[in-house]
């Protein structure tokens, strides 16, 4: 059965690096057609796709945040990460790591809530 | 602004019939198929409908979907408290090639 959990700081100073790292087990990062991707949520936003890798490493982004975002394969690891640069309160959310496939077919970790400020 | 959209809100009495709309374009919606997910309060989002219409096992069958042309509708008949819920309609983007998100309804039961 497939398990995600995401970890990482609760609390980032504004214009610092956001780092987020999801553990995978019951799969494999490797498993062909999936993709791991971050899921973030805000009261005000509803549910904001941030970005993906796919099992062989292609990245996809959102374009609104495309410039800041790096989501990267840990195959040793069997883990998945996020980085978002230059973070405002406007990233204050709840983080979620998920796998999907293109049909968009979502398992969903836990979440873990991210506030930036200082 | 999310380029599928589903009305804000949402509301129903115990036993009631509701629908949830969720529009989009001919390169997601009209393109792809659309899954629906359920996200209570506090937890995270789980699978409703997937592939349009199809209901995973332990979902109730009061909870149906269809789709047409590049719009879909989730149905929630015989409505209980307990369907009081975020629910929001995923499907692909071809043009983007990326999944894309409703902006979410918030369903009140009365």
């Amino acid at each position: 059965q497939l398990q995600l959990q995401e970890s990482g700081p609760g609390l980032v100073k504004p214009s610092e690096t956001l780092s987020l790292t999801c553990s995978v087990s019951g799969a494999s990062i490797s498993d062909i057609g999936y993709y791991w991707g971050w899921i973030r949520q805000s009261p005000e936003k509803g549910l904001e796709w941030i970005g993906s890798v796919f099992y062989n490493g292609v990245t996809h982004y959102n374009p609104s945040l495309r410039s800041r975002l790096t989501v990267s394969l840990d195959e040793s690891g069997n883990q998945f990460s996020l980085k978002l640069d230059s973070v405002t309160a406007a990233d204050t959310a709840l983080y979620y790591c998920a796998r999907h496939t293109r049909g968009s077919l979502f398992e969903w970790g836990q979440g873990t809530q991210v506030s930036v400020s200082s | 602004q999310s380029v599928v959209t589903q009305p804000p809100s949402a509301s129903g009495t115990p036993g009631q019939r509701v629908t949830i709309s969720c529009s989009g374009s001919r390169s997601n919606i009209g393109s792809n198929t659309v899954n629906w997910y359920q996200q209570l309060p506090g937890t995270a989002p789980k699978l409703l409908i997937y592939s349009n219409e199809r209901r995973p096992s332990r979902v109730p069958d009061r909870f149906s979907a269809s789709k047409s042309g590049t719009s879909a509708s989730l149905a929630i008949s015989g409505l209980q408290s307990e369907d009081e819920a975020d629910y929001y309609c995923v499907t692909w983007d071809d043009s983007q090639s990326t999944p894309v998100f409703g902006g979410g309804t918030k369903l009140t039961v009365l």
